[in-house]
């Protein structure tokens, strides 16, 4: 697609309920990272994907989250027994080669509620 | 430890007035340095970038930033601002876009 795209935009869920966030990037991208951003605060970096490797999974809050890619293209974000503090827009993002520097272009986030 | 500090978390400034938004980083190298702007309901949009070279890197929509590496800063500027322009800006340094870290970003309003 002509962008990286996330679904769904908006979510609520239960406290203690499973959810699953996915992200589409950009067609040709290799790169793929997850970002959480709360209220008020900046990016956290999550986890990155880049090609076959394995994933760098060091910015994961918990053993709550968790996140696959399939097929080197779609990716999903997964947080089990979700809790209040889960609370924040999940971004994605995406850039053509993985490592320093490459320009990294985000979607438009999923915004995820627990309640 | 790395950071990244944006030190004013709300801006208000007129149409037509010059805008500067502080960015302050700690990091151990030379750092790839980045300005995205987030407005409402869309996703982080690149600005503009600095790797090496001229320490004034010219953006997007009429921005600039300048690397002082003795301040460790990179602050962005532009001379006029628009209504358009109202949105929140984000800083982020990195040595590889795994290991990037993000400022808390400050919220911009332009003021008629």
């Amino acid at each position: 697609g002509a962008g990286v795209s996330q679904s769904p935009s908006n979510k609520v869920t239960e406290k203690g309920k499973d959810v699953e966030l996915r992200c589409d990037p950009i067609s040709g991208h290799t790169a793929l990272y997850w970002y959480r951003q709360s209220l008020g605060q900046g990016l956290e970096f999550l986890i990155y994907f880049q090609g076959n490797s394995a994933p760098d999974k060091s910015g994961l809050p918990s053993d709550r989250f968790s996140a696959e890619r399939t097929g080197g293209s779609v990716s999903t974000l997964t947080i089990q027994r979700t809790q209040q503090e889960d609370s924040a827009v999940y971004l994605c993002a995406s850039s053509q080669i993985g490592g320093s520097g490459n320009t990294i272009y985000f979607g438009e986030g999923s915004w995820l509620t627990v309640v | 430890a790395q950071s990244v500090t944006q030190p004013d978390i709300h801006i208000t400034v007129s149409e037509g007035a010059s805008l500067e938004l502080r960015c302050n980083y700690s990091y151990g190298a030379t750092p790839y340095l980045f300005w995205y702007v987030q407005s409402p309901g869309q996703g982080l949009q690149l600005l503009l970038k600095y790797f090496s070279g001229d320490t004034l890197v010219q953006g997007i929509k009429g921005f600039e930033a300048e690397f002082k590496r003795s301040q460790s800063s990179f602050n962005l500027r532009k001379p006029s601002v628009h209504w358009s322009d109202a949105a929140e800006y984000f800083c982020a340094v990195g040595e590889t876009n795994n290991d990037m870290r993000f400022g808390a970003g400050t919220r911009l309003t332009v003021k008629p």
